[in-house]
């Protein structure tokens, strides 16, 4: 049971062009929304994460849109770059005090040309 | 920093063979993770570990079972290998409060 849809399932942009990829969910009771770049031959790393009570957050080129009430999010990387090139996973997670357990999205290849 | 070390990058095994995979955290993390990677299916939770010897399911437990005898060590084994195991393995480690994960890098079987 797929709880999270990402697309599109590959990109490819222009140096210095907007990248934009998308995530929806289903359960509402999900409070945690990662995003995880992954580079060839290595294991996913946390980009930037937002949580459902603001409705965007920036970390330098990188930035995530939240939109609770539709259930979408989606990551938005202003002026990419070559080395920007990569495999990105959106994720979302139900907390609990036990430990959390990520539920991925399909994931998206980015390729970004110089 | 977060180091997660998986034992081999690669592995070729025949169909029917038992195969081990490990993992090791060097942060003291509680919780522990076995995901497989398949193209255009994203990373699947294979089964996950919150304590020394407790262990729960993921979405995908069919053929696979896990041990978690040490707090930094978990292992996940395959009893009897087939050719639709065939995968990039990947684990990954968390404290009990944060969700962050940190990830291995992963091991790619082959079954024969």
């Amino acid at each position: 049971q797929q709880q999270v849809k990402q697309s599109p399932q590959s990109l490819i942009v222009q140096k210095g062009g907007i990248s934009i990829i998308n995530c929806a969910y289903e359960n509402t009771a999900f409070d945690y929304f990662p995003w995880y770049q992954q580079f060839p031959g290595k294991g996913p790393a946390l980009l930037i994460a937002i949580r459902p009570d603001v409705s965007e957050k920036k970390e330098g080129r990188f930035t995530i849109s939240f939109n609770k009430s539709a259930k979408q999010f989606s990551l938005h990387i202003m002026d990419s770059q070559p080395g920007d090139s990569a495999t990105y996973f959106c994720a979302a997670t139900l907390s609990r005090a036990s430990g959390s357990r990520l539920t991925f999205g399909e994931g998206t290849q980015l390729t970004v040309n110089p | 920093d977060v180091k997660v070390t998986q034992s081999s990058r690669y592995l070729v095994k025949r169909t029917g063979e038992k195969v081990f995979l490990e993992c090791v955290q060097d942060m003291d993390h509680e919780n522990m993770f076995w995901y497989r990677q398949d193209p255009g299916l994203g990373l699947r939770l294979i089964y996950f570990s919150y304590d020394v010897k407790m262990k729960e399911k993921g979405d995908i437990p069919e053929g696979y079972s896990v041990s978690r005898e040490k707090k930094e060590r978990f292992s996940l084994i395959l009893e009897s290998a087939s050719t639709n195991q065939t995968s990039m393995y990947l684990c990954a480690s968390s404290p009990g409060t944060e969700y962050v994960q940190y990830f291995g890098p992963g091991t790619r079987l082959l079954v024969l």
